[in-house]
């Protein structure tokens, strides 16, 4: 079975801080593992995944996030924030060898940039 | 470029009363699938499609049906909605019949209220 968890249902940071969005996986194989973000009333976009090589990828807008095997994370951070990343971001995993099984995403987590 | 295209945006509907979701994608896309998302839930999937003519049940199937009789169409229909189906929904899409690390690509989303 393949799940994902996003232990943060809040995250605060004041505009120009860095931020990190945690996100941590269960495969039985390896993952490919995707962030996408979500503005009020609108449909979902990605942002970035990570699916074999270097393990920190860069995304849109200026995030990047850090796959760590052993820990089985891969959390989301941009080096300074802006009022306009406030937003909703989930976290989706799914199992290489898994055939057919969809993607799971995590319950999300909002972020709020303050000025 | 028109993306994953969905209609209604907005529906009332009453307890009892059918009605279809549509979407439409312009990608050529194998892989279709729809999710609800209800708050402090995320996103659970409801049906998919890796293909015309080829559908299969995701983690809340009940009270929904699919059929994907082309490559471009993958409408979702509620049989009899009771209030319980009062969610947002998507639908997305990804190239590919297998998932595998594609990315998915999401709708603008349905507000569905049933009273």
């Amino acid at each position: 079975a393949q799940s994902v968890a996003q232990p943060e249902d809040q995250v605060n940071v004041a505009e120009g801080n860095p931020l990190t969005v945690k996100c941590t996986y269960s495969v039985s194989g390896n993952p490919y593992l995707f962030w996408y973000v979500q503005y009020p009333n609108r449909g979902l976009q990605f942002l970035l995944k990570y699916i074999t090589g270097d393990n920190l990828v860069k995304g849109s807008y200026g995030f990047e996030a850090e796959f760590n095997k052993s820990q089985t994370s891969f959390h989301l951070k941009k080096p300074s924030a802006l009022v306009s990343d406030s937003a909703l971001y989930f976290c989706a995993v799914r199992d290489m060898n898994s055939g057919n099984t969809p993607l799971v995403f995590g319950k999300g987590t909002r972020l709020s940039v303050i000025a | 470029n028109a993306g994953v295209t969905q209609t209604p945006k907005f529906q009332v509907l009453k307890t009892g009363q059918s009605m279809t979701l549509q979407c439409a994608q312009d990608m050529n896309h194998e892989y279709m699938s729809w999710y609800r998302q209800d708050p402090g839930m995320g996103l659970r999937l409801i049906h998919y499609s890796v293909g015309a003519g080829i559908t299969d049940q995701g983690e809340v199937p009940n009270g929904y049906n699919v059929s994907r009789s082309t490559t471009e169409d993958f409408p979702l229909r509620l049989l009899s909605a009771a209030p319980s189906q009062t969610s947002v929904y998507f639908c997305a899409s990804s190239y590919g019949s297998d998932h595998s690390g594609n990315t998915i690509y999401f709708g603008e989303g349905s507000w569905l209220t049933v009273v």
